[in-house]
């Protein structure tokens, strides 16, 4: 299973873009990147995935580099609600375990 | 639709004591899973079930049983509970996809502790 790096906290600015970095780099050609977080005494919660190419969504961008070897999530207009714990998470197409790690403590500042 | 729903929502017991935690989804999903998630830690996979009858190990296993007799409910049980067992449980389901993983879907918890 791959491992992943992310840094322990980051601060961001109410309205200004959210850059959450994941280093992945022994990651597998069949696993894909998950992000999740988690709001303070809630249950996780899905963002986005993505394979090879950059995905976005209704909630946030996933910029994967050509290498795969890491990936950043952006939440383009940072919100207070949008102060959590992010995971990165590498899983292959099967029901393999998944593997939730510290993940970086975003605050988002008034 | 109720999602993910777990039962109770906090509970505490003394060692030695057995409990079972009921989590129910109502979006007919396959797979399920229990998670413990300790303070400043990330969530550690416990055990989980791609179907109705089935069950797997996780990560950590170990003082902790599970049965998914139907498939909208998913039991954790815990035959003999240790001060070690003091965790926030969740619940996750995913439709469980042939060959493909899916996004989960994360229940509200259950704060257990243990004297």
């Amino acid at each position: 299973d791959a491992k992943t790096t992310q840094p322990t906290s980051m601060d961001c600015a109410e309205g200004r873009a959210a850059n959450l970095p994941c280093n992945h780099s022994t990651i597998s050609g069949n696993e894909y990147v998950y992000w999740y977080r988690q709001i303070h005494s809630q249950g996780p919660q899905y963002i986005i995935h993505g394979l090879k190419n950059n995905e976005t969504n209704e909630m946030a961008s996933l910029i994967i580099t050509e290498d795969r070897k890491s990936s950043t999530l952006i939440l383009p207009h940072a919100t207070l609600r949008d102060t959590a714990v992010y995971y990165c998470i590498p899983i292959k197409t099967s029901y393999d375990k998944v593997i939730f790690g510290p993940g970086t403590s975003l605050s988002v500042i008034p | 639709n109720a999602g993910v729903t777990q039962t109770p929502k906090f509970r505490v017991l003394k060692t030695g004591q057995s409990m079972t935690l009921l989590c129910a989804q109502d979006m007919n999903h396959e797979y399920m899973y229990w998670y413990r998630q300790d303070p400043g830690m990330g969530l550690r996979l416990i055990h989980y079930s791609v179907g109705e009858g089935t069950t797997a190990k996780g990560e950590v296993p170990d003082g902790y049983n599970v049965s998914r007799l139907k498939k909208q409910n998913f039991l954790l049980g815990l035959e003999s509970a240790a001060p070690s067992q003091t965790s926030v449980y969740f619940c996750a389901s995913s439709k469980g996809l042939a060959g493909w993983v899916d996004e989960q879907f994360f229940g509200p918890g259950t704060r257990l502790t243990v004297l």
